[in-house]
């Protein structure tokens, strides 16, 4: 059990570029969370995926972002025509069951900076 | 809709000293209760947590007790240390969730511990 990983951790980009973060759950874990984290406040919730489903999407999940999973593995969160106001810490977590009490078990999290 | 309220920080004390930070809740239902808590540079790491009401959740010296009479989930620790300092989060997973068992978190208060 490696953890949940995240790549890459630190992320600078110019206003209008496309962004691409990936995600490696825990390995047989087959619920994949992505949130959002600003400077101050605690994480939001942006999507999540039941192996590669996708099965509901946040309000705060702007026509600018996609996210995929692939073959139930990993996930990748794309940003389109990054805006300032996407500068955040995204975070993946994933979860291996489907109780209310199951543990999240979270990643180190990509900084997007966008200038 | 649900939502989570923790104390403000930073909350600063002397190590030995005694912690409490007040989280109260805002849900339908019989939610599951966690505390997170982030390292400077890490990922978020899960605390504890507690699953039903009357539940206490305990770890490495931590404990918090769901009380669902006040609605509240506060962290108490006896005697914290230096390695302490960090951001602590309160969190909750509806027991009605349309986002699967995504959490909804406070904003979470940051724990400064000085020898």
């Amino acid at each position: 059990d490696t953890g949940v990983s995240q790549d890459p951790r630190h992320k600078i980009t110019k206003r209008g570029q496309n962004v691409t973060f990936r995600c490696d759950p825990i390995s047989e874990h087959n619920r994949l969370y992505w949130y959002r984290q600003t400077l101050g406040q605690g994480p939001e919730f942006l999507t999540y995926f039941q192996n590669e489903a996708q099965l509901e999407k946040s309000r705060l999940l702007s026509d600018r972002f996609s996210a995929e999973r692939p073959k139930g593995s990993f996930s990748t969160l794309e940003i389109q025509r990054t805006e300032q106001g996407d500068s955040a810490m995204y975070l993946c977590a994933s979860i291996s069951g489907a109780a209310v009490g199951d543990t999240q078990y979270f990643g180190p999290g990509t900084r997007l900076t966008v200038l | 809709g649900d939502s989570v309220t923790q104390m403000e920080g930073p909350v600063t004390l002397s190590e030995e000293a005694f912690l409490t930070i007040n989280c109260t809740y805002t849900a339908t239902g019989y939610p599951s209760l966690f505390w997170y808590v982030q390292y400077p540079g890490e990922g978020l790491q899960l605390l504890l947590k507690a699953t039903k009401a009357d539940d206490k959740g305990s770890n490495k010296g931590f404990e918090a007790t769901y009380r669902k009479e006040t609605t509240s989930f506060h962290l108490e620790k006896g005697s914290v240390q230096v390695s302490d300092s960090a951001v602590y989060f309160c969190a909750l997973s509806p027991s009605v969730n349309q986002a699967g068992t995504a959490l909804i978190f406070g904003k979470g208060t940051t724990l400064s511990v000085s020898s």
